[in-house]
C-alpha cells in the first residue's frame, strides 16, 4: 500500500524559501502511470492545487502562485520536492502530497493525457510564515 | 479557470437521513472529469467519487455521484455517524485544477 510522507520547517521567515519534501513508499514515483502533487489548505480554509510533476521531469503549476514554486523529484531518493520563493503570511497552510492517476482528457477535440482524480495523499505538514 | 461552486455551505442532518450535496462549475465540462473528496477534521482528504460516479476503492455504495455539463451532485443515501465531515468537488478537465469551497454536513 502506497504511503506518502511529508517533511519540512514548521515555520518560514516572510520572504524566504519554503522548502517541502515528501517521500513515497510502497511504490516507485518513476512511473508513468501517476502524477505526482502538491495540494495547501490555509487554516479553516479550502483546498488550492499548487502543481504536478509527471515522469521525466514535466510540470504545471497554479498561475496564482505567478512563478514562485518549482516541483521536482529525485527519483533515486523516491522523493517530490516543493519550493516556494519569497513567502508572505498567505502562504501559511497545510501542505499535502499526493499521487493522481493519470488519464486522457479531452479538450477541443485534442486529447492528451492529464493529471485527474488524486487517490493517496499524505497526511500533511503545517506551515506557519511568520517574522 | 474553472470556479466550482458547491451548495449548501453546510447540511444539518440526522443519522439515517439522505444528504444531496451540489456542484455548478462555471464553465462546462466536455466529460464527466470531477471528483469529490471527503475531509474529516484533522484528517487529510479522502476521494470517494472520479469521473462523476465511479466510486473510488472501497467507499460503501450509499456514496453515490452523479452530473454532467456544469451541474453535478453527491448523494450519501443514509448518513452514517462517520460521513459528517466536510466534502470538496474537484475538476480536473483543464487546468489549473480547481476545488470546490466545501460542504459541512454536521449532526443535527
Amino acid at each position: 500500500q502506497m504511503e506518502m510522507q511529508e517533511s519540512g520547517p514548521g515555520l518560514a521567515k516572510p520572504s524566504e524559501t519554503l522548502s517541502l519534501t515528501c517521500t513515497v513508499s510502497g511504490g516507485s514515483i518513476n512511473t508513468r502511470s501517476y502524477y505526482w502533487g502538491w495540494i495547501r489548505q490555509p487554516p479553516g480554509k479550502g483546498l488550492e492545487w499548487i502543481g504536478n510533476y509527471y515522469f521525466g521531469g514535466s510540470t504545471d503549476y497554479n498561475p496564482s502562485l505567478m512563478g514562485r514554486v518549482t516541483i521536482s523529484a529525485d527519483t533515486s531518493k523516491n522523493q517530490l520536492s516543493l519550493s516556494l520563493n519569497y513567502v508572505t503570511d498567505t502562504d501559511t497552510a497545510t501542505y499535502y502530497c499526493v499521487r493522481a492517476k493519470g488519464c486522457y482528457v479531452e479538450y477541443l477535440g485534442v486529447v492528451t493525457l492529464s493529471a485527474c482524480h488524486m487517490d493517496v495523499w499524505g497526511k500533511g505538514t503545517p506551515v506557519i510564515v511568520s517574522s | 479557470e474553472i470556479v466550482l461552486t458547491q451548495s449548501p455551505g453546510t447540511l444539518s442532518l440526522s443519522p439515517g437521513e439522505r444528504a444531496t450535496l451540489s456542484c455548478t462549475t462555471s464553465q462546462r465540462l466536455v466529460s464527466t472529469y470531477l471528483a469529490w473528496y471527503q475531509q474529516k477534521a484533522g484528517q487529510a482528504p479522502r476521494l470517494l467519487i472520479y469521473d462523476a460516479s465511479t466510486r473510488a476503492t472501497g467507499i460503501p455504495d450509499r456514496f453515490r455521484g452523479s452530473g454532467s455539463g456544469s451541474d453535478f451532485t453527491l448523494t450519501i443515501t443514509r448518513l452514517e455517524p462517520e460521513d459528517f465531515a466536510v466534502y470538496y468537488c474537484h475538476q480536473y478537465g483543464r487546468s489549473p485544477r480547481t476545488f470546490g469551497q466545501g460542504t459541512k454536513v454536521e449532526i443535527k
